[in-house]
């Protein structure tokens, strides 16, 4: 079956770091750019950053909000993305999503296949 | 505030068709193409339209895409009340060279 699981959420101080991972199925996990999404709650969908296949250069970028604090990694040979978040704030208290780019040549704004999404909480 | 301007929410009967609207700028609706998402309560995204007209495999043709300058639309014609759910329009920027997200719309089916 063709599928992203997302796991590692869950309630954590501000300040500290949390790692999710997203895992592929179904599908040649490394031809693909992945990026993470985010939905904090009640509100709409925010992207969160990218990391291009490995034959791309494997290369990352994050929105503004939490550039400097966020990290993509990638492990194709386990098909796992991981977004390994540091120095947390109350504001990223969100849904995370994983998503799978729709194009193996070039990321765009078309993301055809989503994990089910984890659950982080940033409280004291 | 998103970048991508959406209504907040849209509404029509049973069997009606309605339009969305995405409006953008230059940097982004008006030179790249558009897609967009839906998403029932409590699931994830959907990918509903790409290439501002294109649909992926399973998705219904009830469910169309289109742009003019800055602007994009989705239209949903013969509405169910399972088309009940958040709808968001996406593109590329070419400022910040990353994609955007509208900031979604509620459907209601009345």
């Amino acid at each position: 079956e063709v599928q992203l699981v997302e796991s590692g959420g869950g309630l954590v101080q501000p300040g500290r770091s949390l790692r999710l991972s997203c895992v592929g199925s179904g599908f040649t996990f490394g031809d693909y750019a992945m990026s993470w999404f985010r939905q904090a709650p009640g509100k709409g969908l925010e992207w969160v950053g990218f990391i291009r296949r490995k034959a791309y250069g494997g290369t990352t970028k994050f929105a503004a909000a939490v550039k400097g604090r966020f990290n993509i990694s990638r492990d194709d040979f386990n098909s796992i993305a991981y977004l390994h978040m540091n120095s947390l704030k109350t504001e990223d208290t969100a849904v995370y999503y994983c998503g799978k780019t729709f194009y193996r040549t070039y990321i765009s704004d078309a993301f055809d296949l989503w994990g089910q999404g984890t659950a982080v909480t940033v409280s004291s | 505030q998103s970048v991508l301007t959406q209504p907040p929410s849209v509404s029509a009967a049973p069997g009606q068709e309605v339009t969305i609207s995405c409006s953008g700028s230059t940097s982004n609706i008006g030179s790249n193409y558009v897609s967009w998402y839906l998403q029932l309560p409590g699931t994830a995204p959907k990918l509903l339209i790409y290439e501002t007209e294109k649909r992926p495999s399973g998705i219904l043709g009830r469910f169309s895409g289109s742009k003019s300058g800055t602007s994009a639309t989705l239209g949903i014609t013969a509405l169910q009340t399972g088309d009940e759910a958040q709808y968001y329009c996406a593109t590329w920027d070419n400022s910040l060279n990353t994609p955007l997200f509208g900031g979604g719309t509620k459907l209601t089916v009345l």
